[in-house]
């Protein structure tokens, strides 16, 4: 079955540590989003890439970092950088760039 | 610039109709999104705008007026599955999200 996942689901991290999220599709879409998303608020857009090897900063990549190596993987590292870093945190793809995206399970990010 | 609003929660009973209402404005325009997001899960679709008017798909209907830059999200015949947060979005290049409207439903 086609679809995007993330891995892993909740992830629990020290003050200070770098961590990577991982997104994975096989819909064959050109464009993957990564969002952040704080308790009853809305999506904020961190990086989004809309073909390999090409990526954009959103409205929050201070303190984050992509990579898009192969169509189908967007992960996403988070650094020490970012200064609160505790979110849930969603992938989306999309065909093509303003298309309609799909989103992934999210994964739960806890500094400790 | 860009910017998104809609209201931040409602309320409404078992069995009713509601209307979300947002408002957009962009740099571009390429249509009207409406996703569904219930607590703690990922948002799912459920519409997409580009010509002005109603477009209706079961128990929900969205409307689009790109010259007044509104849409609303109209749910009919409300269950208590529906409650959840209802995000607009809209492009060009990329989405821009809407805070959400979280919808309560009562019994």
């Amino acid at each position: 079955d086609g679809g995007i996942t993330q891995s892993p689901k909740y992830l629990f991290r020290k003050e200070g540590q770098n961590v990577t999220l991982s997104c994975e599709q096989n819909l064959n879409h050109d464009a993957m989003y990564w969002y952040r998303q704080d308790p009853g608020q809305g999506l904020r857009l961190i990086y989004y890439s809309q073909i390999v090897n090409d990526f954009q900063k959103g409205d929050i990549a201070e303190g984050y970092s992509v990579s898009r190596e192969k169509k189908e993987s967007f992960p996403l590292t988070v650094t020490s950088a970012q200064k609160n870093p505790t979110a849930f945190y969603l992938c989306a793809s999309s065909i093509e760039g303003g298309e309609t995206q799909y989103f992934g399970p999210g994964t739960r990010l806890l500094v400790l | 610039g860009q910017n998104i609003d809609q209201p931040t929660e409602m309320t409404a009973t078992e069995g009713a109709i509601v209307q979300i209402n947002c408002t957009y404005q962009t740099s571009g325009f390429n249509g009207l999104f409406w996703y569904q997001q219930h607590a703690g899960e990922a948002p799912t679709f459920l519409s997409y705008n580009v010509l002005d008017g109603l477009e209706e798909k079961g128990r929900f209907s969205s409307f689009l007026s790109r010259s007044k830059g509104y849409s609303y999200l109209l749910l009919k015949e409300l269950q208590m599955k529906d409650s959840a947060s209802y995000l607009c979005a809209a492009p060009p290049d990329k989405i821009i999200f809407g805070k959400g409207t979280r919808l309560h439903i009562l019994p």
